[in-house]
């Protein structure tokens, strides 16, 4: 069955650096999304992205946060200078199309940790 | 979207079926019902979603009152690798805001 994948699994980095996490959706999806879950919190969403384009945004996704889909097969999360407070569990999402019958389907995330 | 409540956690025993409740007294007419769980810190795994009818797929089935102010997702037989946080969501799009979820363990 196809699954989105995520690279690394865990990324260390010191406060104030940048870190691109990666994320492999499904090859025929088309709608790509990023979540975060700070450890024992819940699972709150970032960003969904279509057509290259963002298409919605939370007021957690600052200035620090960029996403891109440089090619055909994957799509990024990028934080510009990391903060303690990033510490969590990135999620990569996608789903085949947009609408109420169309389930997102989640990679295993990226653990990064800022020190 | 419309709000749900579930219970905080649940337990059942190995090989019974598990019962997980979900209240969505204010959900409206295009809101589907899905369900997802989370294993320890893995990605959220897409389960089951339906809007009026019950559905049943290979790992579990939903049940919607006919009201549809609430829902049950039922684990048949349930096993130890069933243990994990189930969130019930009710979204009318793809922006899917997960609560606390019914932590659920399974009891050898």
């Amino acid at each position: 069955e196809p699954e989105v994948t995520q690279t690394p699994s865990h990324q260390v980095t010191q406060m104030g650096q940048e870190v691109i996490l990666r994320c492999v959706p499904i090859s025929n999806h088309l709608y790509f999304y990023w979540y975060r879950q700070i450890l024992g919190q819940k699972v709150e969403f970032l960003v969904s992205f279509y057509n290259n384009e963002i298409s919605e945004k939370s007021e957690i996704f600052d200035d620090q946060f960029s996403v891109e889909r440089p090619d055909g097969s994957n799509f990024t999360l990028k934080i510009r200078s990391t903060k303690l407070e990033d510490s969590a569990m990135y999620f990569c999402a996608s789903s085949l199309s947009q609408g109420r019958a169309s389930p997102l389907h989640f990679g295993n995330g990226t653990r990064l940790t800022v020190t | 979207d419309a709000k749900t409540t579930q219970p905080t956690s649940m337990d059942c025993a190995e090989g019974r079926a598990a019962n997980l409740p979900c209240n969505h007294s204010t959900i409206s007419g295009n809101e589907y019902v899905y369900w997802y769980r989370q294993i320890h810190s893995q990605g959220p795994q897409y389960i089951i979603h339906g809007l009026k009818n019950n559905e049943t797929n290979e790992m579990a089935s939903l049940i919607i009152t006919e009201d549809r102010k609430s829902s049950t997702l039922i684990l048949p037989h349930a096993t130890l690798r069933d243990t994990a946080v189930y969130y019930c969501i009710v979204t009318t799009g793809n922006q899917f805001y997960f609560g606390t979820g019914t932590s659920l363990t399974v009891i050898p």
